[in-house]
């Protein structure tokens, strides 16, 4: 079946800090390809998408690409922030409801 | 635009008692899927509903859990009998269905169970 796997955290980094942030996925065909944030005690947070191979989602300075032939879709961020703490799940919908990793605890200390 | 409602936003019960959660998709949102979130863990899926129909309940507990999504009003996740092991965050999300697939989520319940 589907399957996504991201990097265990906690990931705990200096502000300004370059962040990456694993996730491959197994799936049959080309399915959708979701980054979600979840801030302390709140619902989770649309990040960004993508919906084809090569595309690159962005927002709020995360970036991640589509990557079909590693079953790659990789979050980063350049310089991070304080307010960046949260907990961050990959995950992908193709004929099933959303498959989520299980999360990545990201800590920024100043 | 209002998001995805989903209340009550906690919710405590003693074992054997019933919860129930309601869900009022996004505006224009025909479809809603509710999640299960066990402490330090990732989303499951439990149910996929539209209006009046379940599409696919193949994360639902075969006991104790229902859902609907009535032609009126929110959807609803009733738990019957409570159990401890029932402690979790239930989360709602909604999407259009026209052929965007994104979904968007709600605040959570957390329901805690004494």
């Amino acid at each position: 079946g589907n399957s996504v796997t991201q990097m265990e955290g906690p990931v705990t980094l200096s502000e300004e800090a370059f962040l990456t942030i694993n996730c491959t996925y197994t799936a049959t065909g080309y399915p959708s390809l979701f980054w979600y944030v979840q801030y302390p005690g709140e619902g989770l947070q649309l990040l960004l998408k993508a919906t084809k191979a090569d595309d690159k989602g962005s927002n709020k300075g995360f970036e991640a690409t589509y990557r079909k032939e590693t079953t790659s879709f990789h979050l980063e961020k350049g310089s991070v922030q304080v307010s960046d703490s949260a907990v961050y799940f990959c995950a992908l919908i193709k004929n099933t409801p959303l498959v989520f990793g299980k999360g990545t605890r990201l800590s920024v200390i100043a | 635009n209002a998001g995805v409602m989903q209340n009550p936003r906690h919710l405590v019960r003693r074992r054997g008692q019933e919860a129930r959660l309601r869900c009022s998709p996004m505006k224009g949102h025909s479809h809603v899927y509710w999640y299960r979130q066990l402490p330090e863990e990732g989303l499951k899926f439990m149910v996929y509903l539209q209006k009046e129909n379940i599409i696919d309940e193949s994360g639902m507990p075969k006991e104790r859990f229902s859902a609907e999504f009535p032609k009126e009003g929110p959807s609803i996740l009733r738990i019957q009998q409570v159990v401890r092991g029932d402690s979790a965050a239930y989360f709602c999300a909604s999407s259009s269905g026209t052929g965007d697939d994104t979904q968007y989520f709600g605040p959570g319940t957390r329901l805690t169970v004494l």
